[in-house]
């Protein structure tokens, strides 16, 4: 069972601002990082996934880096905007194509 | 719209009483996961299949169970329902198997009550 954390658990930002949450996870039996998001009264949209060390992705304003060995996972917001408004899931990949998601940081932009 | 479609969207049941859940995946998915989302928890995984095979499986109580039929869609069943069954489950599906090929794209969800 891989233990998966995601730090803040929450954050409110204003508009503008740009951001950044973690996500650490075990480096053993790692095969992948996956980054969902998740709006409130929808389901969760992938965003990334990653599977190399160093691995940098990018969407728009939001990007995100892999580190598999010491386990972590950066998720960036440049610039926020009310619609960035969600809850950003990570989730590492296990034998087996399991995912393990995290609790979330949930993320509120004001104007 | 991920393109997966998820029936009925809301269920009110009884404990003691079985339900059946349905999933069809996106056209070209192979695989579809399962997964259970109570109060105050996080996504928890339930089980896999691949093509009609079951492929992994999660912490899926035994009251619980599941196919993937030829035509790929899948159906999650609970039985003997008890009121801490009540949550969200999600279907999702992916085009295969492989690293890489596992995004996962979800449905929007049945909201099963059970009183």
């Amino acid at each position: 069972i891989l233990n998966v954390e995601q730090s803040p658990q929450s954050l409110h930002v204003q508009e503008g601002d740009s951001t950044n949450f973690t996500c650490s996870f075990p480096s053993s039996n790692f095969y992948a990082l996956h980054w969902y998001r998740w709006e409130t009264a929808k389901s969760p949209e992938a965003l990334f996934v990653m599977t190399l060390n160093g691995d940098e992705k990018k969407k728009g304003r939001i990007s995100a880096t892999l580190n598999t060995k010491e386990g972590y996972s950066y998720l960036y917001i440049k610039g926020s905007q009310p619609e960035d408004s969600a809850t950003y899931l990570c989730a590492p990949e296990g034998r087996g194509n399991k995912l393990t998601f995290g609790t979330g940081t949930q993320l509120k932009v004001e104007l | 719209d991920s393109g997966v479609t998820q029936t009925p969207k809301h269920l009110i049941t009884a404990t003691g009483q079985r339900v059946t859940l349905r999933c069809s995946p996106r056209s070209g998915d192979l695989s579809v996961y399962w997964y259970q989302q109570s109060l105050d928890q996080g996504l928890q995984f339930l089980i896999q299949y691949y093509n009609g095979e079951e492929r992994a499986k999660g912490n899926i109580l035994e009251r619980f169970s599941a196919q993937q039929f030829p035509d790929l869609h899948s159906e999650l069943n609970l039985s003997s329902l008890e009121l801490g069954d009540s949550a969200l489950y999600f279907c999702a599906s992916s085009v295969g198997v492989g690293v890489g090929e596992n995004i996962q794209y979800f449905g929007a969800g049945t909201r099963l009550s059970v009183l």
